[in-house]
């Protein structure tokens, strides 16, 4: 079974651009979840998909947006990009049901410099 | 404020020895916790979890221990290997199910 894909692997940009990452899921998993990591804040939750709606929300400004398509493929906005946006972006996955939504199956991640 | 904590950054073990690694939690509403291993350029691979109705979850070389009173979990790997040094990131979770993490310990097990 594929595993998590997370296009592209290495994104740059400049301030005020915006930017677009995409991820397809393990087959089969209805939900995905976004994390955001940077060295001095660990791994950071932006949100949570489930059946092309959102289910959950970190505490990242509007800027921050994403959607989900019919098929389960998810894809991350960063409008009005910002020098603090350059971190790596991880998608994940998992079955809907129960607590097992939680042992996720993590991508490899987009890692986004703005420059 | 980090409801979720990893105070060591680092830890260095012996080949064979115990590999112990902790986090703390402020938040009792978390009910579900668990621990995730990554590698450099992989994304975070769910290793063991552990639901607050129990004190003891075991998995082979892993097992995770809780200790509500004290709102604290441990992670101990026995014998450590040096294919398992990466980061360890200790997360939980509510009735919301979302994932709070630690900022992670890096492990290295030397040969």
């Amino acid at each position: 079974k594929a595993g998590v894909t997370q296009t592209p692997r290495y994104l740059i940009k400049t301030r005020g651009q915006q930017v677009t990452l995409s991820c397809s899921p393990i087959s089969g998993h209805r939900s995905v979840s976004w994390y955001q990591q940077t060295p001095g804040q660990g791994l950071q939750f932006l949100f949570e998909y489930f059946s092309e709606t959102q289910r959950n929300k970190g505490n990242f400004p509007g800027r921050f947006s994403g959607r989900q398509f019919s098929n389960s493929r998810s894809e991350m906005n960063v409008s009005t990009l910002e020098l603090g946006d350059s971190a790596l972006y991880l998608c994940a996955s998992s079955l809907a049901g129960g607590r097992t939504y939680n042992e996720q199956f993590f991508g490899p991640g987009t890692r986004l410099t703005v420059l | 404020d980090q409801q979720v904590k990893q105070n060591s950054p680092s830890l260095s073990v012996q080949e064979g020895r115990i590999s112990i690694l902790n986090c703390d939690y402020t938040n009792s509403m978390f009910d579900y916790f668990l621990w995730y291993k990554k590698y450099p350029a992989e994304g975070p691979t769910f290793l063991i979890s552990i639901s607050s109705i129990k004190d003891k979850n075991e998995d082979g070389r892993f097992t995770v221990f809780l200790n509500k009173s004290a709102k604290h979990l441990s992670l101990h790997i026995v014998p450590s290997q040096p294919g398992d040094s990466a980061v360890y990131f200790c997360a939980a979770s509510g009735s919301n199910y979302k994932l709070t993490f630690g900022k992670g310990t890096l492990l290295t097990v030397n040969p």
